[in-house]
């Protein structure tokens, strides 16, 4: 599985948009790029997938370049309750049998 | 959507006893699922791979014989701690792939060893 590379940590401000951006420079070309959150005690939850150009849906966005070798996750508006651990995770989406490999996580703090 | 449900959800015992610790598909098979440990605030870390009706597989470094899988139908999967120690404290997550695609997650099991 692709490697991938996140900031540790982030801070926001509630309204404010977060863009976490994760890089995956190893991406093979049947990977899709997914993302998951987690809150303190809980298990990973997931958010978004997508393998290029941008998908959208009711809670992010994900944006992929051309080469796929980055992707950034985009969260609107932010609340105190986004505040998580946001995993990357690079591997192939569309036949999931294989293990997820998971990197250390961007934790976002959203302060009011 | 599809649930894994993970019994317990907090455990506390005594140095040298043994937990099991269950993660059930609720409204799908599960020929795979996946264990995972977590320490106080680090990612998680696979520990194995468990394989209905066959032997799981496990990760560099952890050991079968303490930890041990049991994946005996389609949508049960079981860990036991077995005796356990204050090290063995930890967050315990269980994890199903889905048909569609990303993987759903148990709820975890917070395990204290005193």
């Amino acid at each position: 599985l692709a490697k991938t590379t996140q900031p540790i940590s982030m801070d926001s401000y509630e309204g404010q948009e977060v863009n976490i951006t994760c890089s995956h420079n190893n991406i093979a070309t049947n990977d899709y790029i997914t993302w998951y959150q987690q809150f303190p005690s809980q298990g990973p939850r997931f958010i978004i997938q997508g393998y290029k150009t941008k998908v959208t849906n009711e809670v992010a966005s994900l944006f992929i370049p051309a080469d796929r070798k980055s992707s950034t996750l985009s969260l609107p508006r932010v609340s105190l309750s986004d505040t998580a651990v946001y995993y990357c995770l690079v591997g192939e989406g569309s036949s999931n049998t294989g293990k997820l490999i998971f990197g250390q996580g961007t934790t976002l703090q959203v302060k009011p | 959507g599809a649930v894994v449900s993970q019994h317990p959800s907090r455990v506390i015992c005594k140095s040298g006893t043994s937990v099991k610790i269950e993660c059930r598909s609720l409204d799908f098979q599960a020929t795979t699922m996946f264990w995972y440990r977590q320490f106080p605030k680090q990612s998680l870390m696979l520990m194995a791979t468990s394989n209905e009706g066959s032997k799981a597989t496990y990760e560099q470094g952890v050991e079968k014989d303490k930890f041990l899988i049991n994946h005996a139908s389609l949508t049960l999967s079981t860990l036991t701690v077995t005796s356990a120690h204050p090290e063995d404290s930890s967050f315990y997550i269980c994890s199903a792939p889905l048909d569609s695609y990303g993987y759903t997650f148990g709820s975890g099991t917070r395990l204290t060893v005193v």
